[in-house]
């Protein structure tokens, strides 16, 4: 099964609100990344977090990592119809390779 | 080029027809990943490159499915005796770990459809 798993599946707010999307994993961490992917094509990175940090800022993207319960969250502040898109966690193992495995995504639709 | 380059962008073929896709990564990057993704679903592992180290083609759903890089640097994934089921976008990315992170940067993709 995938190593992360975001929730919620889908997600579908108003303009100008908060947006927080959740990502479960499995397994010990490296790090852990999100994507976002825009109508099916390729993935953008957005932000990293390391396993010994436990928030990110980025702009309008806050990142928080809880280790003990194995699960990150990805805030976007203050929304925008062009951030409409899917948004993916990805990990990379502790001590593994550097694959990334990715979950499904959640796919948010900001609405004008 | 700048970024991650595939090709074709979009592929029909007939079942049961070879394949052949093309990634073109970032200059100097030494990893290669493949993914797959079926519509409206997340990314599925295929197989991962890094330098000279042998390949971990642990994703690879089955024999069908094969994948070299040359040289290090450009790479094939070659998908024999087409499927309907293998009908997916094909998403190549390349990474330098150890300088960025491990982040990794997409191509668009290869959108391939078997009919």
């Amino acid at each position: 099964s995938q190593q992360g798993e975001e929730d919620p599946q889908a997600l579908s707010i108003q303009e100008g609100e908060n947006a927080t999307m959740n990502c479960s994993y499995k397994t010990s961490i490296n790090n852990l990344q999100w994507y976002r992917q825009n109508s099916g094509r390729g993935l953008v990175h957005l932000i990293l977090i390391r396993s010994n940090e436990r928030e990110k800022h980025s702009g309008r993207l806050r990142v928080t990592l809880d280790t003990s319960k194995k699960s990150s969250s990805l805030l976007i502040t203050a929304s925008r119809a062009a951030d409409t898109a899917s948004y993916f966690c990805a990990t990379g193992a502790q001590g593994g390779s550097e694959k990334l495995v990715f979950g499904k995504g959640t796919k948010l639709t900001v609405n004008p | 080029g700048a970024g991650v380059s595939q090709s074709p962008s979009n592929k029909v073929t007939e079942k049961g027809k070879d394949v052949e896709l093309r990634c073109d990564p970032i200059s100097g990057h030494t990893a290669l990943y493949w993914y797959r993704q079926s519509l409206g679903q997340g990314l599925e592992f295929l197989i991962y490159f890094q330098g000279n180290s042998a390949p971990d083609k642990s994703g690879l759903p089955s024999d069908r499915f094969s994948a070299e890089r040359t040289g290090g640097s450009v790479s094939t994934l070659t998908i024999q005796r087409t499927q309907q089921e293998d009908s997916a976008v094909y998403l190549c990315a390349s990474s330098s770990p150890g300088l960025s992170g491990n982040t990794i940067y997409f191509g668009e993709g290869s959108w391939l459809t078997v009919v």
